[in-house]
């Protein structure tokens, strides 16, 4: 299994610019999950998808920020218009509720630069 | 704000020697779970100790939980350069990883 997969891993970007976010979860795996990650705030959860339906995206800081999952293989996060304080690594990670639904299985994160 | 604090933010040993980590957390938990980031990467489970336990051990970690005093430690025996990495642990509410809460995390460095 490849893991959960992010693309593209680092993005620089101008203030202003649409930036999307790319995720493929582990096969069969049916929950996923976008945090971000700041040296000021941690790790925090965005929003989850379960079976491909966004269940809670109260992590979500801004109407700026959309997130969706049309297939069970793919996520997308978009940040538009984006700005300097969006800079920060953001994961995807992927869970089952049939098999170690109790842990997150992680991707390597894009590293996000907004100029 | 985070629900999981560690203690110490870093740390710094010699290689074979033991490391210790500590979080503490605020509300009721079905489980603690660590994990680990290595440099540019993602986190990798380490370990989950539910509510009712008191003590897990898998290969070199040892994972203790007090729920009476709402914290849990981590120790990492016979260290090795290759355990340098940050360490997170992670509060769960409902025992469906749904809404984990990460720490701040420890950095830890293992010198050769």
């Amino acid at each position: 299994d490849a893991g959960v997969i992010q693309s593209p891993r680092h993005e620089v970007t101008e203030m202003g610019q649409e930036v999307t976010l790319r995720c493929k979860p582990i096969s069969g795996h049916d929950y996923l999950f976008w945090y971000r990650q700041t040296m000021m705030r941690g790790l925090e959860l965005l929003i989850y998808f379960n079976n491909n339906v966004p269940i809670d995206d109260s992590g979500m800081p801004e109407d700026r920020f959309s997130a969706k999952m049309p297939n069970a293989s793919f996520s997308t996060l978009k940040i538009q218009p984006s700005e300097p304080r969006d800079s920060a690594v953001y994961f995807c990670a992927s869970s089952s509720m049939d098999r170690v639904r109790e842990k997150l299985f992680f991707g390597s994160g894009t590293q996000l630069s907004v100029l | 704000s985070q629900q999981g604090e560690e203690d110490p933010q870093a740390l710094s040993i010699q290689e074979g020697e033991n490391a210790t980590m500590n979080c503490s957390y605020k509300t009721s938990i079905n489980n603690l779970q660590w994990y680990r980031q290595n440099s540019g990467r993602g986190l990798v489970h380490l370990i989950l100790i539910r509510s009712n336990e008191r003590e897990k051990h898998s290969g070199r970690l040892r994972v203790t939980l007090d729920t009476s005093k709402k914290s849990s430690s981590l120790l990492i025996t016979a260290s090795r350069a290759a355990d340098t990495a940050s360490y997170f642990c992670a509060t769960d509410p409902s025992g469906s990883a749904r809404q984990l809460t990460f720490g701040s995390g420890t950095q830890l460095t293992v010198l050769p």
